[in-house]
């Protein structure tokens, strides 16, 4: 069965450190997504992507954080200079358009210390 | 935008016993509301959903109601099993609303706990 995977399942980091978070979405979806979960607390929308651009933000998705499809399967999540509060899991979706499901990959836990 | 509230926080049922978990959301628009199972630090995994054009979705010992007019909608697990222990989300969707694809928005978590 085909899924969403995401490198590194850990990153840690310094404050004040790039950090790329990748993900491989499902080959025929067109739909892109980043959540983000802050230890115990609820899933959050980050961005969606469509179209080779950002379909929609969230007020957490701020001039330090940025996405990019540099190729034809990859989808990356950029944080610049990345803070003690952007420690949280990071999952990445992707879903086809037409279909309801969002499939999600397996996240990526950032630590920033 | 659309905000999800979700009751109770933690549940603690005996094995055989019924689980309900409720959810409200906030925008009238939304019109997909999916559950997910997530496992100790592992990904979401949908369970079941329902759109807006329907009351009642079951699944084997898994069902979700839907109540547009109260904007609420319900995970009914029964015949519960010490496998079905894990945190329980609901999220809600504006399909098609935008061009934002598959936007969720998360309710905050139940804590489902089985108990032999």
């Amino acid at each position: 069965e085909p899924e969403v995977t995401q490198t590194p399942s850990h990153q840690v980091t310094q404050m004040g450190q790039e950090v790329i978070l990748r993900c491989v979405p499902i080959s025929n979806h067109l739909y892109f997504y980043w959540y983000r979960q802050i230890l115990g607390q609820k899933v959050e929308f980050l961005v969606s992507f469509y179209n080779n651009e950002i379909s929609e933000k969230s007020e957490i998705f701020d001039d330090q954080f940025s996405v990019e499809r540099p190729d034809g399967s990859n989808f990356t999540l950029k944080i610049r200079s990345t803070k003690l509060e952007d420690s949280a899991m990071y999952f990445c979706a992707s879903s086809q358009p037409g279909r309801t499901e969002a499939f999600f990959g397996q996240g990526t836990r950032l630590t920033v210390v | 935008g659309e905000n999800v509230e979700q009751h109770p926080s933690t549940l603690s049922v005996q094995e055989g016993d019924s689980a309900v978990i409720k959810c409200t959301y906030s925008d009238s628009a939304s019109n997909y509301f999916p559950w997910y199972k997530q496992e100790l630090g592992k990904r979401p995994q949908l369970i079941i959903d329902i759109r807006s054009n329907v009351g009642e979705k079951k699944d084997q010992r898994i069902a979700v109601t839907l109540n547009k007019t109260a904007k609420h909608f319900s995970l009914h697990i029964t015949e519960t099993q010490p496998e079905d222990s894990a945190v329980y989300f609901c999220a809600a969707s504006g399909l098609g609303l935008t061009g934002g694809g598959n936007k969720l928005t998360f309710g905050t978590g139940t804590q489902l706990k089985v108990e032999l």
